[in-house]
């Protein structure tokens, strides 16, 4: 089945540091990507998708380049703020039969002043 | 617009009670989906509907877990005999319709303590 690969955090950042999260992977066929943030206290949100390769999902500030050569998604932003503090989830679907999302196992950021 | 709804946002019970909650979809959103958040075991699927059937039920975990789609709308998940591992916070998504590629939107969740 599909299953999804994610830095383990957490990860601790000054403000305006370069973020990136890694995720990888495996998948029947082609899946569409995502990455979902949980602000504290919220329920998860889409941040941003990518469905084909080397499409590039951005929103925020943050970016995710979809690569089928090493089957990665990472999350990159170039200058965090104390407001992205949140937990970070990559997610596939690859469709084909399957209806769920399949989740890594989140990746907590904190961002302080 | 109005997002996806959830009730109660928190639920405390005792062992071996029944529960239930309910998830209340975008409207006009045909796809609906209940997952499970715990900390041991992150975000798993639960169930599928499209409209009032349910095409993929393979993540209920036992049989006390149903759940229920009427209307085409509003959904309810079923716990009967609560044990403490059911503990976990409760989420509903839902999507225009089923594809791959439509991102999936959810609810805040129903946070579910057994004691």
């Amino acid at each position: 089945g599909d299953s999804v690969t994610q830095m383990e955090g957490p990860v601790t950042l000054s403000e305006e540091a370069c973020l990136t999260i890694n995720c990888t992977y495996t998948a029947t066929g082609y899946p569409s990507l995502f990455w979902y943030v949980q602000y504290p206290g919220e329920g998860l949100q889409l941040l941003l998708k990518a469905t084909k390769a080397d499409d590039k999902g951005s929103n925020k500030g943050f970016e995710a380049t979809y690569r089928k050569e090493t089957t990665s998604f990472h999350l990159e932003k170039g200058s965090v703020q104390v407001s992205d503090s949140a937990v970070y989830f990559c997610a596939s679907h690859s469709g084909a039969g399957s209806y769920q999302l399949t989740f890594g196992k989140g990746t907590k950021l904190s961002v302080i002043p | 617009g109005a997002g996806v709804s959830q009730s109660p946002s928190n639920k405390v019970t005792e062992k071996g009670k029944d529960v239930e909650l309910r998830c209340d979809p975008i409207s006009g959103h045909t796809a609906l989906y209940w997952y499970r958040q715990s900390l041991g075991q992150g975000l798993e699927f639960l169930i599928y509907f499209q409209g009032n059937s349910a095409p993929d039920k393979s993540g209920l975990p036992s049989d006390r877990f149903s759940a229920e789609r009427t209307g085409g709308s509003v959904s309810t998940l079923t716990i009967q005999r609560t044990q403490q591992e059911d503990s976990a916070v409760y989420l509903c998504a839902s999507s225009p319709l089923h594809s791959s590629n439509q991102p999936q939107h959810f609810g805040d969740g129903t946070r579910l303590s057994i004691l």
